[in-house]
């Protein structure tokens, strides 16, 4: 079965660096999500991209965020210059239709900061 | 601000028995609605959605949808200790191209 899959699965930083998490989408997909998930809370959206661009995004991404899709299978998230706040589990998901279909999600990035 | 509501349980159920999660969403124009199973550590899955009311039904899950009443819920019959799990509800809001969850619901299955 196709999966959406990510990298790495763990990774600790320093407060103030930047990291770049990684995503590569089910190969036929056109959607493209990253939520994130803090201990013990709910999975919450940050953005959805589409066709190259950013079709929505959430009140959490600001201006620290930033996605990229480089190449024709590669999906990231960067975060510029992280705080204790982002640590979390990162998630990204991947739909051939958009959001109306449900999502397959990656295995998830648990991000320490430090 | 979408809002998607769960209890948070623990819900604990003997093995077999009949397990009830429910869920309430906020915004009247959402049109799609799918149940995610969440193991510990681990990421969601997808398990059920439902977009018509009614009940759908898909092996020993029926979810069952009322828009009017703004109100998801997913049966899971027979339940297994594998079933053991959060089970996050999610929808998706009118002109939306992402998903809501709620908190989830923690269920323990008793074997």
């Amino acid at each position: 079965e196709p999966e959406v899959t990510q990298t790495p699965s763990h990774q600790v930083t320093q407060m103030g660096q930047e990291v770049i998490l990684r995503c590569v989408p089910i190969s036929n997909h056109l959607y493209f999500y990253w939520y994130r998930q803090i201990l013990g809370q709910k999975v919450e959206f940050l953005v959805s991209f589409y066709n190259n661009e950013i079709s929505e995004k959430s009140e959490i991404f600001d201006d620290q965020f930033s996605v990229e899709r480089p190449d024709g299978s590669n999906f990231t998230l960067k975060i510029r210059s992280t705080k204790l706040e982002d640590s979390a589990m990162y998630f990204c998901a991947s739909s051939e239709s958009g959001a109306n279909y449900g999502y397959t999600f990656g295995s998830g990035t648990r991000l320490t900061v430090v | 601000q979408k809002e998607v509501e769960q209890n948070s349980g623990p819900l604990s159920v003997p093995e077999g028995a009949i397990a009830s999660l429910n869920c309430t969403y906020s915004d009247r124009g959402s049109q799609s609605f799918f149940w995610y199973r969440q193991y510990s550590g681990k990421s969601p899955e997808l398990i059920m959605f439902i977009y018509s009311n009614g009940d759908k039904e898909d092996g020993r899950f029926t979810a069952q949808l009322n828009k009017a009443s703004q109100y998801v819920s997913l049966l899971i019959r027979d339940s297994q200790p594998s079933d053991s799990a959060t089970y996050l509800c999610a929808v998706n809001g009118a002109g939306a191209n992402n998903l809501f969850f709620g908190t989830g619901t923690r269920l323990t299955v008793i074997p």
